[in-house]
């Protein structure tokens, strides 16, 4: 049974380039929450999916954006960017988006933006 | 929203020693749970509290959520080197929406 897993495992582009990540879930999973975390720091809510809508925001400017397909697998896009969007991407997935439950991380994408 | 703090941000322990940590918030908890990061690894779940006073433990580590749910705890006794890592405190609100602390970074000198 396959966990989480998240595509690329490192990316660098230039700022002002657009960059997409993809997350599928862990079997079974239907939600999926994407985290930024910056080094040194806790994740960062950015958003979650869950049947294909957008549940909840984070803080996040509108640069970033995702998708969420029919298998459940997501998309995390983000354009124009900023050398502050360098940090570690999480993909979180679980069943059902309820407080109790759990949340089981991918091991993340990279970015470097120069 | 609901926030956690963890403070200090980092601890130095030689190995054996144990290890408490807290997490605290202002406001009262739904929940807590706590997540361990390795070096260059992912947060990985350990726990989750729900229960005023709830103490849970998973061999040599034992949590527990405070009588008034405004603070949790995390203990290890006689750590080791494979205890290394990042430890977050996280709640969730009325969804699956995470909240993060900013993590305690733990190093176990041998």
């Amino acid at each position: 049974d396959a966990g989480v897993t998240q595509s690329p495992t490192h990316l660098i582009k230039t700022r002002g380039q657009q960059v997409t990540l993809r997350c599928s879930p862990k079997s079974g999973h239907d939600t999926v929450s994407w985290y930024q975390q910056a080094l040194g720091q806790g994740p960062q809510f950015i958003f979650q999916y869950y049947e294909e809508e957008e549940r909840q925001r984070g803080n996040f400017p509108d640069r970033f954006s995702g998708h969420q397909f029919p298998n459940y697998s997501s998309e995390l896009n983000v354009n124009a960017l900023l050398l502050g969007d360098s940090a570690l991407y999480l993909c979180a997935s679980s069943l059902g988006w309820t407080a109790h439950d759990t949340q089981y991380f991918g091991p993340g994408t990279r970015l470097t933006v120069l | 929203g609901q926030q956690v703090m963890q403070i200090p941000q980092y601890q130095h322990v030689q190995e054996g020693e144990d290890f408490t940590t807290y997490c605290n918030s202002s406001t009262t908890l739904s929940n807590i749970q706590w997540y361990k990061q390795r070096p260059g690894g992912h947060p990985v779940f350990l726990i989750q509290l729900v229960k005023s006073g709830e103490v849970k433990k998973q061999k040599r580590l034992t949590f527990q959520f405070g009588e008034a749910k405004k603070n949790s705890s995390l203990h290890i006794t006689a750590t080791q080197t494979t205890d290394v890592g990042t430890y977050f405190c996280a709640v969730t609100g009325a969804n699956s929406k995470l909240t993060f602390g900013k993590g305690i970074t733990l190093s176990v000198r041998p």
